[in-house]
């Protein structure tokens, strides 16, 4: 099946600071969604970015599904940022979202 | 409902017991997903439904959980004869219709713990 990796594993950030999160894909994919898991558990919805450029707020999100990959940016980082990023794809087989491990973001004050 | 909804929120049970797990999905998705969360790990599929039938069940580990969607809206997950390996956040998604073309949304998952 198809792989997702992201990168980094761990990051530690200042607050204020800005952030890349990366997410690799092993294969084709139809659909790919970026999630944000806070310390309580619940997966927040960041985007459903299956192909092109979003911008909420201070995230944004790019895919190159040709290419394999898609970028998360955070800008201006907050605690509540804090939490592990989830990056989730559907292959060309249609099977339901395949999650990658995550990276795990800290913040800090 | 507003989202998606899980009860219980946690639940602590002996090992050998049998458990059931509700999932209520977002009003009007035909599609919903059961998964499975361990410690440090991203959620790994277990079943998905389309409307009351189950379209993919690749994800269930052994034969002792199952999952039924009876009316096509509430699921539950159910797990026989429980060990302590099934300890782990279970999360359930709905979306409007099925994959590709659709954004899934979670639930707050339930904590199974087997002691």
């Amino acid at each position: 099946g198809i792989q997702v990796e992201q990168s980094p594993p761990d990051l530690i950030l200042q607050e204020g600071a800005n952030s890349t999160l990366r997410c690799n894909f092993s294969d084709s994919v139809n659909n790919l969604q970026w999630f944000h898991q806070n310390p309580w558990g619940q997966l927040i919805n960041l985007f459903y970015i299956p192909s092109g450029t979003k911008q909420n707020g201070r995230l944004s999100a790019t895919t190159v599904a040709t290419e394999r990959y898609s970028l998360l940016y955070i800008s201006s980082s907050q605690t509540t940022d804090s939490g592990v990023y989830f990056c989730a794809v559907i292959d060309s087989g249609n099977t339901p979202l395949v999650f990658g491990k995550g990276t795990r973001l800290s913040v800090i004050a | 409902g507003a989202g998606v909804s899980q009860t219980p929120s946690n639940k602590v049970t002996e090992k050998g017991k049998y458990v059931e797990l509700r999932c209520d999905p977002i009003s009007g998705h035909t599609a919903l997903y059961w998964y499975r969360q361990s410690l440090g790990q991203g959620p790994e599929f277990l079943i998905y439904f389309q409307g009351t039938g189950a379209a993919d069940d690749s994800g269930l580990p052994n034969d002792r959980f199952f999952a039924v969607r009876p009316e096509g809206s509430v699921s539950t997950l159910k797990i026989q004869r429980t060990e302590r390996g099934d300890s782990a956040v279970y999360l359930c998604a709905s979306s409007s219709t099925g994959p590709p073309n659709t954004e899934a949304f979670f639930g707050q998952g339930t904590r199974l713990t087997v002691v």
